[in-house]
């Protein structure tokens, strides 16, 4: 299968929660990762997390990692229409910055 | 923050010409470079790893002598795309990373149109 897997779309109302959820086959993954890209333009780095810890919080962000079944999740609190765009959840391959990425999550914000 | 510039962001050029992509880290010296090619609505596709003085790895099925990878020094790769084909129409991204192995961050693409 896919090293790293994405649900292709997610639709919320604007002011919900939006969780993105992501698998990952590679155990040794150093790091893994949240990006964000908008039509047309390069990959913003929105968060990341170091793969001895399970959570992480930034802002709106929080990342979820279950190492054990190797699942990661990014929830966007109070999610607004700016938050549009794709999401990619990358791990890095062998330990180190070689990254392979999931297909994107398109999320889809409506008022 | 740490800052990939690439350039250009956009070409257009004829089939058989070639076309040179920059990728410059502005604020730390990048050991590593990876370009990916970028499909519409599809995922990154890691290309070739470039370490600075060193040849490029190719991730398989790559052409090495079509995508022509240059690292000459700290701050700077270029990706070559030889003999342009409209096949190779494509959004190219740069990413960079230091000898920390801290997070990468990535340039805002190239999109290529080969007429």
């Amino acid at each position: 299968g896919e090293d790293v897997e994405q649900s292709l779309f997610l639709s919320v109302r604007e002011g919900d929660s939006s969780v993105i959820n992501c698998t990952y086959t590679d155990s040794s993954s150093t790091y893994l990762y949240w990006y964000k890209q908008e039509p047309g333009a390069g990959l913003q780095l929105l968060t990341y997390i170091f793969s001895n810890m399970d959570m992480k919080q930034d802002q709106r962000l929080t990342v979820l990692l279950n190492k054990k079944d190797k699942h990661l999740s990014l929830r966007i609190a109070d999610t607004q229409t700016g938050d549009s765009a794709i999401y990619f959840c990358a791990e890095s391959k062998g330990g180190y910055n070689k990254l392979i990425f999931g297909a994107g999550t398109r999320l889809a914000v409506h008022p | 923050g740490a800052v990939v510039s690439q350039h250009p962001s956009w070409v257009i050029c004829k089939s058989g010409t070639s076309v040179k992509i920059e990728c410059r880290s502005l604020d730390f010296q990048a050991t590593t470079m990876f370009w990916y090619r970028q499909f519409p609505k599809q995922s990154l596709m890691l290309m070739a790893t470039s370490n600075e003085g060193s040849k490029a790895t190719y991730e398989q099925g790559v052409e090495k002598d079509k995508f022509l990878i240059n690292h000459a020094s700290l701050t700077l790769s270029t990706l070559t795309v030889t003999s342009a084909h409209p096949e190779d129409s494509s959004f190219y991204i740069c990413s960079a990373g230091d000898i920390s192995n801290s997070p990468l961050h990535f340039g805002n693409g190239t999109r290529l149109t080969v007429t």
